[in-house]
This record gives structure tokens, C-alpha cells and sequence, in this order.
């Protein structure tokens, strides 16, 4: 596809149950992020990972949530035992090449986001 | 930490209005700073972007110049539309932490 996909776009979850979201990036993308927007609010930094390693998880909010990039290129964000704080929608964004702390540029392309909703 | 502060919407305007939105950082070092529109209904879209001081970024009417001495990103239209309707985010890149640093948005609604 032309851009980054993500699935699915919406997702029911009773709370205490486990929800996997999906994220394909643009073909040949290095660096891969997870983001949490709740409502209202400016998206948040969740992950980050270059090829298959994940680099930095700082913005994991409990140890609930799990992310991996087995292959270096899809993602999938685990939420375990969902609770209704959890409800956000969770977005996925790749960049070609690789991130750097210091401000470089490098644009990062946003996939249309997982509206998830924990009752 | 990295922060972004931008004024609270919504803001109302009519259509051919002068707009400003208000942005300013805090970050460490020297930055690279965005602005990214959400239409409604579709995802984040980078809209300008300015990587170092003085810099200006323009994109489809939209200005915005990187201001080191303010710490500022203001957003700027000489005449917004309709179809500029839209939630708008001022994002900062750097500053030791990984990932963009976003702030809480701006709603933008533009009358005819």
C-alpha cells in the first residue's frame, strides 16, 4: 500500500480482556512509532523501533502493554487486561530512515489510527 | 523533558480572516519543529516544518518561522477557508527523547 495501515480501525473491548493492534508501515521504513491520543489531547509517544529492535519503551504506561516487530516491518501493540483508562486512539507512524535524539529531520507518516473503546 | 504548549481552541473565524495559532516549546538543544492537521475523519498530516532557527516553513498558504529567542512556532494564514477547518498540532522533534513531542492541539473552525 501506498501508506501506513493500521487495523483494526475500531475495537470493543470488555475491560480485563487482552486486544492486539496491527500496524503495517510504508515498505522499506526503518523506524516504527507507537502513539496514544486521548481524547482531546495531542497524540503521546508510546515506542520506538528501528528495524526489529525496539529502542526505546519509556512511554509504555504499565507493564500492560507490549509491543514487537519480530520481522522489522509489521507491528502489533498488545494491551493485557484492558482497562477503561486504556480507551485512547492508538496511532502507528514510520519514517524512512533511522531517529535520532539530537532533532534531525525526518518525517514521520501517520497511519489513520485503532479507535479503542474499553467498557 | 521536551513540552509544547499551543492556545486552547476551538477558534472561530470567518472565512478570509487573518489566523494565528500560538505555539512555544521547551526542549533542550536545537530542535527540529512541526505543525500536522487532522481533517476530520482522516489522520495526521505534516503540514510545514522548520529544522533549524529562522527557518520558515510554508505549505498551501501556511506559515510558520522557528523562533530560537522565544522558543516559538506560530502558525499563520493570511486568509483561511472553509475547507482549512481542521484540528491542527504543534510538534517538536529532538531534545534527547525519541519520538515527536506533540501539543494538545488547536480546533480551527472556519464560518462562510
Amino acid at each position: 500500500g501506498a501508506g501506513v495501515s493500521q487495523s483494526p480501525r475500531y475495537k470493543v473491548a470488555k475491560r480485563g480482556q487482552d486486544v492486539a493492534l496491527r500496524c503495517d508501515p510504508i515498505s522499506g521504513h526503518v523506524s516504527l512509532f507507537w502513539y496514544q491520543q486521548a481524547l482531546g489531547q495531542g497524540p503521546e509517544f508510546l515506542t520506538y523501533f528501528q528495524n526489529e529492535a525496539q529502542l526505546d519503551k519509556s512511554g509504555l504506561p504499565s507493564d500492560r502493554f507490549f509491543a514487537e516487530r519480530p520481522e522489522g516491518s509489521v507491528s502489533t501493540l498488545k494491551i493485557q487486561r484492558t482497562q477503561q483508562e486504556d480507551s485512547a486512539v492508538y496511532l502507528c507512524a514510520s519514517s524512512l530512515g533511522a531517529f535520532f535524539r539530537d532533532g534531525s529531520y525526518n518525517e514521520q507518516f501517520f497511519g489513520p489510527g485503532t479507535r479503542l473503546t474499553v467498557l | 523533558g521536551n513540552s509544547v504548549t499551543q492556545m486552547e481552541g476551538p477558534v472561530t473565524l470567518s472565512e478570509e480572516a487573518f489566523l494565528t495559532i500560538n505555539c512555544t516549546y521547551t526542549a533542550t538543544g536545537y530542535p527540529s519543529l512541526f505543525w500536522y492537521v487532522q481533517y476530520p475523519g482522516e489522520g495526521l498530516q505534516l503540514l510545514l516544518k522548520a529544522t533549524k532557527a529562522d527557518d520558515k516553513g510554508s505549505n498551501k498558504g501556511f506559515e510558520a518561522t522557528y523562533r530560537k529567542e522565544t522558543t516559538s512556532f506560530h502558525l499563520e494564514k493570511g486568509s483561511v477557508q472553509v475547507s482549512d477547518s481542521a484540528v491542527y498540532f504543534c510538534a517538536l522533534s529532538g531534545g534527547g527523547a525519541d519520538g515527536l513531542t506533540f501539543g494538545k492541539g488547536t480546533h480551527l473552525i472556519i464560518q462562510p
